[in-house]
C-alpha cells in the first residue's frame, strides 16, 4: 500500500533553514509527482508546489518561490522540501501528498498524504 | 489565482441532521473540485473528487454537486464520526487552492 512517511518536528530559529523529508513506499516513486501543502494553525491549507521525481522538474506556487525548494533522492524514494530564511509566519504543518490515477486515467487529487511535519519558527 | 470562498466557517448539527457546505470559485473550475475531511492531528482525507464522485470507502451519506463556479457538499444523517473540518479544493488550475474550511460540531 502507498505510504508517505515524513520526518519529525523541527524547531528552528528565525533566519535559518530546515529540510523536511517524505519517504515514499508501496509504489514506483518516479511515476507520480510529489506535492507539498502547508497548513497553518489557523487551519488554512496552501499548495506549495510539486516535483516530478523522474525528471526533477518542479512547479511552485508563486507565493513560495524563494521560500521552498523541492528535491528528491530517487535512490531512497525520498522527497525533500527545504524552507529558507524562516520567519514566524512559516510556522505550520507541512504535508507531502500524492495524486492517485487509475489505468483509465481517472485522477484523484491528493488521495495519499504523509502524516505531516510541524515546523516551528521561534527564537 | 482562483479564490475558493467556502461557507459557513462553522456548522452545528444534531445527529441525524443533513448539513450542506458550499464553495464558490472566483471563476469556472469545470467541476474539478474535491472535498476533504480532516480530524484533529490527522492529515486530510479525500472524500469526493470531480464534484460528485465518491472515493472508495466514502459512505454514501456524503454527496457533492455543482457546476461552473458554484459547488456544494452535503452530509445526510450526520453521525458522530463525521465531526471534523471539511475543505474544498479546486484542481482545475495551478496553483491549486483550498477553501478556508468548515468546522462541523455537534449541537
Amino acid at each position: 500500500q502507498v505510504q508517505l512517511q515524513q520526518s519529525g518536528a523541527e524547531l528552528a530559529k528565525p533566519g535559518s533553514s530546515v529540510k523536511i523529508s517524505c519517504k515514499a513506499s508501496g509504489y514506483t516513486f518516479t511515476s507520480y509527482a510529489m506535492h507539498w501543502i502547508k497548513q497553518t494553525t489557523g487551519q488554512a491549507l496552501e499548495w506549495t508546489g510539486y516535483i516530478a521525481p523522474g525528471s526533477g522538474g518542479t512547479k511552485y506556487n508563486e507565493k513560495f518561490k524563494g521560500k521552498a525548494t523541492l528535491t528528491v533522492d530517487k535512490s531512497s524514494s525520498t522527497a525533500y522540501m527545504q524552507l529558507s530564511s524562516l520567519t514566524p509566519v512559516d510556522t505550520a504543518v507541512y504535508y507531502c501528498a500524492r495524486y492517485s490515477q487509475t489505468t483509465e486515467g481517472i485522477v484523484s487529487p491528493f488521495a495519499y498524504w504523509g502524516q505531516g511535519t510541524l515546523v516551528t519558527v521561534s527564537s | 489565482d482562483i479564490q475558493m470562498t467556502q461557507s459557513p466557517p462553522s456548522l452545528s448539527a444534531s445527529l441525524g441532521d443533513k448539513v450542506t457546505i458550499t464553495c464558490q470559485a472566483s471563476q469556472n473550475i469545470n467541476k474539478y473540485i474535491a472535498w476533504y475531511q480532516q480530524k484533529p492531528g490527522k492529515a486530510p482525507r479525500l472524500l469526493i473528487r470531480y464534484t460528485s464522485t465518491l472515493e472508495s470507502g466514502t459512505p454514501s451519506r456524503f454527496s457533492g454537486s455543482g457546476s461552473g463556479r458554484d459547488y456544494s457538499f452535503s452530509i445526510s444523517n450526520v453521525e458522530s464520526e463525521d465531526i471534523a473540518s471539511y475543505y474544498c479544493l479546486q484542481y482545475d488550475n495551478l496553483p491549486y487552492t483550498f477553501g478556508a474550511g468548515t468546522k462541523l460540531e455537534l449541537k
